[in-house]
């Protein structure tokens, strides 16, 4: 079976403050992705990645930034936290990049920023 | 971004009832997947369609991939508690540049007993 691991389901942080979100696949999957949702406004993609070093923006990228040093490993970074991004981020991964292979998302860490 | 036309938005029925929901999309996918997600969990992959015309099973869920390709459906039958959740169908190019998914706006499913 496919395993997606958030590192947090709740995490409470700062205005100002850095934040990071880390996901971690065990499949070997090239492509990963980051979403938020929202209530009334679906997922939404803020970046992807087709391998390590690589990222790509999404839909909204605006204050996020990525980092994928491993391939296993896709770290979501908001830069300086605002409470507009309070939300459910959602990391998914998927395999070989050149097929129709689903993605397969973690359970997602709901986010508070105060 | 783009988003599929998922209906009904929500859908409010009794244990034993069977269950129809769809997405259509102005364009076409090369592959249709439906998603269950339930409260405060991510989404789980419950078919994916690889198809035109294809009509796969997983249990009590059966989803087809429109032959046009510009639509799903996902049928579940004999509707359990457990059914409760949200149903999300996706549409993906694939391909180099098609991993992104589009998804539908989502399916609220209430199952009485």
């Amino acid at each position: 079976d496919v395993k997606v691991t958030q590192s947090s389901r709740y995490l409470v942080k700062r205005t100002g403050e850095k934040v990071f979100l880390e996901c971690v696949q065990d499949m070997d999957h090239e492509n990963m992705f980051w979403y938020r949702q929202d209530p009334g406004l679906g997922l939404r993609l803020i970046y992807f990645s087709y391998d390590v070093k690589m990222k790509e923006k999404g839909d909204i990228p605006e204050g996020y930034s990525v980092s994928r040093e491993k391939k296993e490993r896709f770290s979501l970074i908001l830069e300086s936290a605002s409470t507009n991004q309070t939300s459910m981020y959602l990391c998914a991964s998927r395999r070989l990049k050149f097929s129709n292979q689903p993605q397969h998302f973690g359970d997602g860490t709901r986010l508070s920023i105060l | 971004g783009q988003q599929l036309n998922q209906s009904p938005q929500s859908m409010f029925i009794q244990e034993g009832e069977d269950v129809s929901m769809n997405c259509t999309s102005s364009s076409i996918f090369n592959t249709w997947l439906w998603y269950k997600q339930d409260p405060g969990e991510g989404p789980v992959l419950l078919i994916a369609l690889y198809k035109a015309g294809e009509l796969t099973s997983n249990g009590r869920l059966t989803a087809q991939f429109g032959i046009t390709r510009k639509d799903s459906f996902l049928n579940i039958s004999a509707s359990i508690p457990s059914d409760v959740g949200i149903y999300f169908c996706a549409g993906q190019l694939g391909g180099t540049s098609g991993s992104r998914l589009t998804f539908g706006e989502g399916t609220q499913l209430t199952v009485n007993p």
